[in-house]
């Protein structure tokens, strides 16, 4: 089935430092992908998505590109600030239950502390 | 921004009895969501519900889990009968369109529930 992989974290960088979370997935026919983020005591919002390949999703400085060819949609970001410090999830649109609605197969969810 | 409003955000149960988790979704949205999160796991994706059915469920709501929306604002999930491994975060969301139409997901703060 489809499924998605984010790296382990936690992941602790200095302010200004360059930031990527791998993830990659596995997935039959043309899934979206997404990525969401938790703030301390917040529920999950969408940060950026693309939805088809090559797409780039962008949002706050963050980057993400479809890329069909490794299977992959790295969450990037030039220079990290403290307060973006958070935990990080890749997911995928998935529409294999049969119906129209389609659902979220969502990574475990990579934690990113960004010290000043 | 509307919020997705869940409560409790901590609820404590013993293994065998009976839990509500209760949740407020955004008030023009139609598509509703339950999802969990063991700890150190995956998000999972529990059931969607439409126009006061449930649309897809996955392997893991079975038969001790129900949802309902008794009055029209409230969403909740129902837990009948509790075991260890139902120990998790559960999120609630909401979304005016489907994932298949890549309408973003609007997520609670979830209730993290233990079960003893």
């Amino acid at each position: 089935g489809n499924s998605v992989t984010q790296m382990e974290g936690p992941v602790t960088l200095s302010e200004e430092a360059f930031l990527t979370i791998n993830c990659t997935y596995t997935a039959t026919g043309y899934p979206s992908l997404f990525w969401y983020v938790q703030y301390p005591g917040e529920g999950l919002q969408l940060l950026l998505k693309a939805t088809k390949a090559d797409d780039k999703g962008s949002n706050k400085g963050f980057e993400a590109t479809y890329r069909k060819e490794t299977t992959s949609f790295h969450l990037e970001k030039g220079s990290v600030q403290v307060s973006d410090s958070a935990v990080y999830f890749c997911a995928l649109s998935d529409q294999n239950y049969g119906g129209s609605q389609g659902n979220l197969i969502f990574g475990k969810g990579t934690k990113l502390s960004v010290k000043p | 921004e509307p919020e997705v409003t869940q409560t409790p955000s901590h609820q404590v149960t013993q293994m065998g009895q009976e839990v509500i988790l209760r949740c407020v979704p955004i008030s023009n949205h139609l598509y509703f969501y339950w999802y969990r999160q063991i700890l150190g796991q995956k998000v999972e994706f529990l059931v969607s519900f439409y126009n006061n059915e449930i649309s897809e469920k996955s392997e893991i709501f079975d038969d001790q889990f129900s949802v309902e929306r008794p009055d029209g604002s409230n969403f909740t999930l129902k837990i009948r009968s509790t075991k260890l491994e139902d120990s998790a975060m559960y999120f609630c969301a909401s979304s005016v369109g489907t994932v298949t139409t890549n309408e973003k997901l609007f997520f609670g703060s979830g209730t993290q529930l233990s079960v003893l």
